[in-house]
């Protein structure tokens, strides 16, 4: 069964101080891996999708990468705005993507 | 560009009723999937709709359908309500099915079953 773990539960930051957000996972026939963004009463925001092992993906403050196991969302220099719950996911073929349970942060001016 | 729009944005039902949600797709799109989002489950994925077909379901119940129709608006349904039915239903879409286009979400409608 294809499983994501991600890990803290909850992050606090200071603003500029960079971290980095982790999503283990286990599935046969990764098609992608998603990350999204989720404001409170809001839906998940797509940031990135990485396809393969080794891929990286910039935006703005964040980064993503791939390795066949585990990515990471790193975050450098973060503001107040970067605050939200960073959700993982995974799709495989002829398969409902799967989320992680997320990871809340929170960075204080 | 509208985005993926679903109506009504809150609702209070009773335990026993059914319940219709509606989700307008980003225009283009004609992939549609449903997902329910709790506090003690996350987001979990119940189905997936192309070109009005089911391609893929979740591990719900049969209480828990879903329609898809020929310009791509989706409606999911709940019969029988139970207490815990009540989560945010968070709609989905993306260009096509099974080659890992990133979905994009509406914001959800908030479902409270007394």
């Amino acid at each position: 069964e294809d499983q994501v773990t991600q890990s803290p539960e909850a992050l606090r930051l200071q603003e500029g101080e960079s971290s980095s957000l982790n999503c283990s996972y286990t599935v046969s026939g990764l098609r992608g891996l998603f990350w999204y963004r989720q404001d409170p009463g809001k839906g998940p925001e797509f940031l990135f999708t990485l396809y393969s092992a080794g891929e990286e993906k910039e935006k703005e403050r964040l980064k993503a990468t791939l390795t066949k196991k585990e990515s990471f969302l790193h975050i450098t220099a973060p503001k107040p705005e970067d605050s939200a719950t960073y959700l993982c996911a995974v799709q495989a073929e002829l398969r409902g993507m799967r989320f992680g349970a997320g990871t809340r942060l929170t960075v204080k001016p | 560009k509208a985005g993926v729009t679903q109506t009504p944005r809150y609702l209070i039902k009773t335990r026993g009723q059914q319940v219709t949600l509606s989700c307008s797709p980003i225009s283009g799109h004609r992939s549609v999937s449903w997902y329910q989002q709790t506090p003690g489950q996350g987001l979990q994925f119940l189905f997936e709709y192309f070109s009005e077909t089911q391609r893929n379901k979740g591990n719900f119940p049969g209480r828990f359908s879903g329609r898809q129709f020929s310009n791509s608006r989706s409606e999911m349904n709940v019969s029988t309500l139970e207490l815990g039915d009540s989560a945010l239903y968070l709609c989905a879409s993306s260009f096509g099915t099974g080659d890992s286009q990133p979905q994009h979400f509406g914001d959800g409608t908030r479902l409270s079953i007394l």
